[in-house]
């Protein structure tokens, strides 16, 4: 089974501080992505990477940025975390690369991140 | 620009009631529809691909179908439990990115 993983459930931070969230896949999957999921939002893509040093923006790319060093790790972060990116953190990957059309998505469990 | 719509917004059904979710897009040029079931709290648990040139996929109680020209996708569920209790959304692909509707609430009463 394709396992995505990310390093916290739950996360608590204050305003200004930098924030570090984590994903993990296992199936040597060429696209992995960030979602931050909000109610009455949706899921709304932050950023996408389609091979290891390469990223794209998504819809909402303002106040974060990426990185992904090797294949199987894609990384968010948070410059100077605000109130208003208190929300659900949705990491996933799919098989493809390139800007080819997505294949199946798999997602992790998600980070609840409040920021206060 | 692409737009995904799910109605009704929730549903609630007596056990083992067959029933039909919907999912409409507004542009027809994709690649393929996921479907998705996510728990409270929780990610998103894939459960059916279907890739543009095919029309219906099928997963145990499961089946989605898809038309592309109307922009329609429905997911049927068959002889309902109360486990099936969850949020189920709709994603498309087309070029470079997919698109999400809000999601069907779907609570399965014993």
């Amino acid at each position: 089974d394709v396992k995505v993983t990310q390093s916290s459930r739950y996360l608590v931070k204050r305003t200004g501080e930098k924030v570090f969230l984590e994903c993990v896949q296992d199936m040597d999957h060429e696209n992995m992505f960030w979602y931050r999921q909000d109610p009455g939002l949706g899921l709304r893509l932050i950023y996408f990477s389609y091979d290891v040093k390469m990223k794209e923006k998504g819809d909402i790319p303002e106040g974060y940025s990426v990185s992904r060093e090797k294949k199987e790790r894609f990384s968010l972060i948070l410059e100077s975390a605000s109130t208003n990116q208190t929300s659900m953190y949705l990491c996933a990957s799919s098989s493809g690369g390139g800007r080819a059309p997505y294949n199946e998505q798999f997602f992790g469990p998600g980070t609840r991140l409040t920021v206060l | 620009k692409q737009e995904v719509t799910q109605i009704p917004a929730a549903l609630s059904v007596p056990e083992g009631e067959n029933l039909v979710l919907n999912c409409s897009f507004t542009d027809s040029a994709i690649y393929n529809l996921q479907w998705f079931r996510q728990d409270p709290g929780k990610g998103l648990t894939s459960l059916l691909l279907i890739q543009s040139s095919q029309r219906e996929q099928t997963s145990g109680r499961l089946n989605a179908s898809l038309d592309k020209s109307s922009g329609r996708s429905t997911l049927y569920i068959a002889a309902s439990q109360p486990g099936d209790s969850a949020t189920y959304l709709c994603a498309v692909s087309g070029e470079g990115k997919s698109t999400f509707g809000d999601g069907t609430t779907l609570t399965v009463k014993p």
